[in-house]
């Protein structure tokens, strides 16, 4: 149980198109999600979170018109990158988790996607 | 504000070694804390994890315990095999459901 699956799981696109990366809870209703940055051999660094409905929530630093988040439902959400340069090359990682009792409990991490602006 | 710190890498071992991982935290309040481990090209899972004090987590022979009185979560192993090499994550549950995570120990065992 509690899978999480991200689509694609690499992707490589030119710079100045957009991109779009799926995250999904497979087996379960993900009250809220998470997008994670991770740059080769660092610790990963929270992008947003999002609930289902609701606008995502932006960490301070990350553009929000740059990278997209969008929760469309409780198993779905999308974080889509603008116009992406080759600075913005990175592993993308979402979580999903399950509010229990008012608190959110464990995240479940998708398997990531590379992404290569060339 | 909250923070995790992490013994850093890389920690090479040989087969049947034991493995001691520091991870030492800032935080208010009683957090829970969390191990994860990324193998390599792959994305994070859950290893163990426990939620208050004296809480020791174990799983596939890992094991962590909370201890409040030294704010430290260090992961140990008995007798590491080839296949545990990876990168292993200390983190913390924050407010709103948010990990904060350490910076990462990356692990190498070699047969």
């Amino acid at each position: 149980g509690a899978v999480v699956s991200q689509h694609p799981s690499w992707v490589i696109c030119k710079s100045g198109t957009s991109v779009k990366i799926e995250c999904r809870s497979l087996d379960f209703q993900a009250t809220t999600m998470f997008w994670y940055r991770q740059f080769p051999k660092q610790s990963l660094m929270l992008m947003a979170t999002s609930n289902e409905g609701s606008k995502a929530t932006y960490e301070q630093g990350v553009e929000k018109d740059k990278f997209l988040i969008n929760h469309a439902s409780l198993t779905l959400s999308t974080l889509t990158v603008t116009s992406a340069h080759p600075e913005d090359s990175s592993f993308y990682i979402c979580s999903a988790s399950v509010d229990i009792l008012g608190a959110t409990d464990t995240q479940y991490f998708g398997p990531g996607t590379r992404l290569t602006v060339l | 504000g909250n923070s995790v710190t992490q013994m850093e890498g890389p920690v090479t071992l040989s087969e049947e070694a034991f493995l001691t991982i520091n991870c030492t935290y800032t935080a208010t309040g009683y957090p829970s804390l969390f191990w994860y481990v990324q193998y390599p090209g792959e994305g994070l899972q859950l290893l163990l994890k426990a939620t208050k004090a004296d809480d020791k987590g174990s799983n596939k022979g890992f094991e962590a315990t909370y201890r409040k009185e030294t704010t430290s979560f260090h992961l140990e192993k008995g007798s590491v095999q080839v296949s545990d090499s990876a990168v292993y994550f200390c983190a913390l549950g924050s407010q709103g459901g948010k990990l904060i995570f350490g910076q990462g120990t990356e692990l190498s065992v070699k047969p």
